[in-house]
């Protein structure tokens, strides 16, 4: 079975732009996570996805923003690009949403602001 | 406010030896805790869980222990091979929360010496 995957994997936007990024959760997954991480903060819950619909969200600003589509697969995007928005961008995936099941993450997409 | 800590950002041990990965936390609705490991490059994969209605878990070379009334956890990690060396986070779950969503510590990376 094909793993969670992201794309692209590399990204180098500037400030003010925007970026969208992409995910394809495990076949037969429903609920999609997407996490930032940067250096010393661990990884930051950015939003939950399951059936299309935004289930949890973090604390990040109106910037950050995701959807759901039909097929499970998911985006993020982050609108007027911040040097501070610079992480690694982690999805997640898991069935179902079911309390205590285990998440699949992705190789997560190297985002760069200059 | 960081409800989940991992106070020690590096370790260092010998090949064959323990390791132990500590992780505190503060919120007590958390109810069930999980550790991941990653490589660069790579995203987290999990590694072992414990329900807080445990104290123990083992699977492997692998325990985690948990001490609800500190609010602590730790991996145990016997024998330690180099290529566990990656870096560890824990992570969170809390009794109010559906879905997937997790909190994480910054993460500790572990180096284990030939």
């Amino acid at each position: 079975k094909a793993g969670v995957t992201q794309t692209p994997r590399y990204l180098i936007k500037t400030r003010g732009q925007q970026v969208t990024l992409s995910c394809s959760p495990i076949s037969g997954h429903r609920s999609v996570s997407w996490y930032q991480q940067t250096p010393g903060q661990g990884l930051q819950f950015l939003f939950e996805y399951f059936s299309e619909t935004q289930r949890n969200k973090g604390n990040f600003p109106g910037r950050f923003s995701g959807r759901q589509f039909s097929n499970s697969r998911s985006e993020m995007n982050v609108s007027t690009l911040e040097l501070g928005d610079s992480a690694l961008y982690l999805c997640a995936s898991s069935l179902q949403g079911v309390r205590y099941n285990e998440q699949f993450f992705g190789p997560g997409t190297r985002l760069t602001v200059l | 406010d960081q409800q989940v800590k991992q106070n020690s950002p590096s370790l260092s041990v010998q090949e064959g030896r323990i390791s132990i990965l500590n992780c505190d936390y503060t919120n007590s609705m958390f109810d069930y805790f999980l550790w991941y490991k990653k490589y660069p490059a790579e995203g987290p994969t999990f590694l072992i869980s414990i329900s807080s209605i445990k104290d123990k878990n083992e699977d492997g070379r692998f325990t985690v222990f948990l001490n609800k009334s500190a609010k602590h956890l730790s991996l145990h990690i016997v024998p330690s091979q180099p290529g566990d060396s990656a870096v560890y986070f824990c992570a969170a779950r809390g009794q109010e929360t559906s879905g997937s969503r997790l909190t994480f510590g910054e993460g500790t990376q572990l180096t284990v010496n030939p």
